[in-house]
């Protein structure tokens, strides 16, 4: 079955280190998506993407963070001047567009970023 | 805002029982209501996913039932095996923005 795949699967950063985690979505889709999880919190929505733009993004998506789609096939995420509470399982996940999203999304493994 | 809550937090049967796993949002104008399930340290695997229009999904041991104008989602997994212990999430889109919104979760024990 396809899946989305993440890495680095950890990391370990310096505070105030630019960190970039990568992502492949399942070949077909056209919906991505950021959303973390710090410990013992719930999953949270960071940011949504579309047509190379971003079409949804969260309060805690703020000026530090941003996202690209560099080729036909990865999509990452940038987090500038990392803080130590930016620390959290990051998840990459990805939706078959068909007009209006609404279908199944599909999560990957997590990277999970370690801020001392 | 829409605010999901899972209950309970925590529970642990012996194998071949029924589990029932309880959701609940407060904004009932939702797109779709998913289920996950979440291994220790592991990434998010879809279960099951429910529309708005529809009032239950099957696959295998695993039921979900949705009562939209409650607020209530509920999933059943049959005859339960140690195989079976993960947390499992409940997510509900809204209809006006799309994105999920996650409960805490329900973490399962299958005592063998």
């Amino acid at each position: 079955e396809p899946e989305v795949t993440q890495t680095p699967s950890h990391q370990v950063t310096q505070m105030g280190q630019e960190v970039i985690l990568r992502c492949v979505p399942i070949s077909n889709h056209l919906y991505f998506y950021w959303y973390r999880q710090i410990l013992g919190q719930k999953v949270e929505f960071l940011v949504s993407f579309y047509n190379n733009e971003i079409s949804e993004k969260s309060e805690i998506f703020d000026d530090q963070f941003s996202v690209e789609r560099p080729d036909g096939s990865n999509f990452t995420l940038k987090i500038r001047s990392t803080k130590l509470e930016d620390s959290a399982m990051y998840f990459c996940a990805s939706e078959k567009y068909q007009g209006t999203p609404g279908n199944t999304i599909y999560f990957g493994e997590g990277s999970w970023l370690t801020v001392v | 805002k829409q605010e999901v809550t899972q209950i309970p937090a925590a529970l642990s049967v012996p194998e071949g029982e029924n589990l029932v796993l309880n959701c609940s949002f407060t904004d009932s104008a939702i797109y779709n209501l998913q289920w996950f399930r979440q291994d220790p340290g592991k990434g998010l695997t879809s279960l099951l996913l429910i529309q708005s229009s529809q009032r239950e999904q099957t696959s295998g041991r695993l039921n979900a039932s949705l009562d939209k104008s409650s607020g209530r989602s509920t999933l059943y997994i049959a005859a339960s095996q140690p195989g079976d212990s993960a947390t499992y999430l409940c997510a509900v889109r809204r209809s006006n923005d799309y994105k999920l919104s996650f409960g805490a979760g329900t973490t399962v024990t299958v005592r063998a």
